[in-house]
């Protein structure tokens, strides 16, 4: 079955500090993955995406994450978190494979907390 | 600035009484998604228009409709609002089918 898991519900970091939102995977095809951000009362950001290439893909706000294969993973990474970064992230993915391809599986969000 | 915009932000609707949110778009995408998201969940699909082509997720409610009248626009009918209904309300646009997806504000739905 396809399932994305974020296994952390929160994540605390103090500002300045490296931070990292886990994500992990299943699909049976090859995985387009994503991650989304999503303040206070908004929509959601599209921040990032990896389809094929190199592993370690750059998106918005200095964000990065990698795709690890073999440990069917997809984590989110910031070198110096900021206080503006407190938010709630979406990791989700799309199986290459399936039917109804559109469809994106939604991980059930990591709340991210940064303290001044 | 090319975005998706949705109207209102706040609706206010009473139990049973028919409720339409309305989103447009200036990206001039092909997709636009309309998702539910209650309590800091993830979203969750309730249909797509690929061009004219609506697609209705299996498990969503014959309570929900969906009306696209040209590219730019799409607008979401909840013909019974109930209480279970009240939730974020998002609108997303891609350009092909499954590419990322661009978001609205979103419509907070409250069903008193």
């Amino acid at each position: 079955a396809q399932s994305v898991a974020q296994p952390e519900d929160q994540v605390n970091v103090a500002e300045g500090n490296p931070l990292t939102v886990k994500c992990t995977y299943s699909v049976s095809g090859n995985p387009y993955l994503f991650w989304y951000v999503q303040y206070p009362n908004r929509g959601l950001q599209f921040l990032l995406k990896y389809i094929t290439g190199d592993n370690l893909v750059k998106g918005s706000y200095g964000f990065e994450a990698e795709f690890n294969k073999s440990q069917t993973s997809f984590h989110l990474k910031k070198p110096s978190a900021l206080v503006s970064d407190s938010a709630l992230y979406f990791c989700a993915v799309r199986d290459e494979g399936m039917d109804s391809n559109y469809q994106l599986i939604w991980g059930a969000g990591t709340k991210l907390i940064i303290k001044p | 600035d090319a975005m998706v915009i949705q109207n209102p932000r706040y609706q206010v609707t009473q139990f049973g009484k028919p409720v339409t949110l309305s989103c447009s778009q200036t990206l001039n995408h092909n997709v636009m998604y309309w998702y539910q998201q209650k309590s800091s969940q993830a979203p969750k699909l309730l249909f797509h228009y690929y061009d004219k082509d609506f697609n209705n997720e299996a498990d969503t409610p014959d309570n929900f409709q969906s009306r696209r009248p040209n590219t730019s626009f799409c607008f979401l009918d909840i013909r019974s609002p109930g209480l279970g209904d009240a939730a974020m309300y998002l609108c997303a646009t891609s350009s092909v089918l499954a590419d990322e997806q661009y978001f609205g504000p979103g419509t907070r739905l409250t069903v008193t």
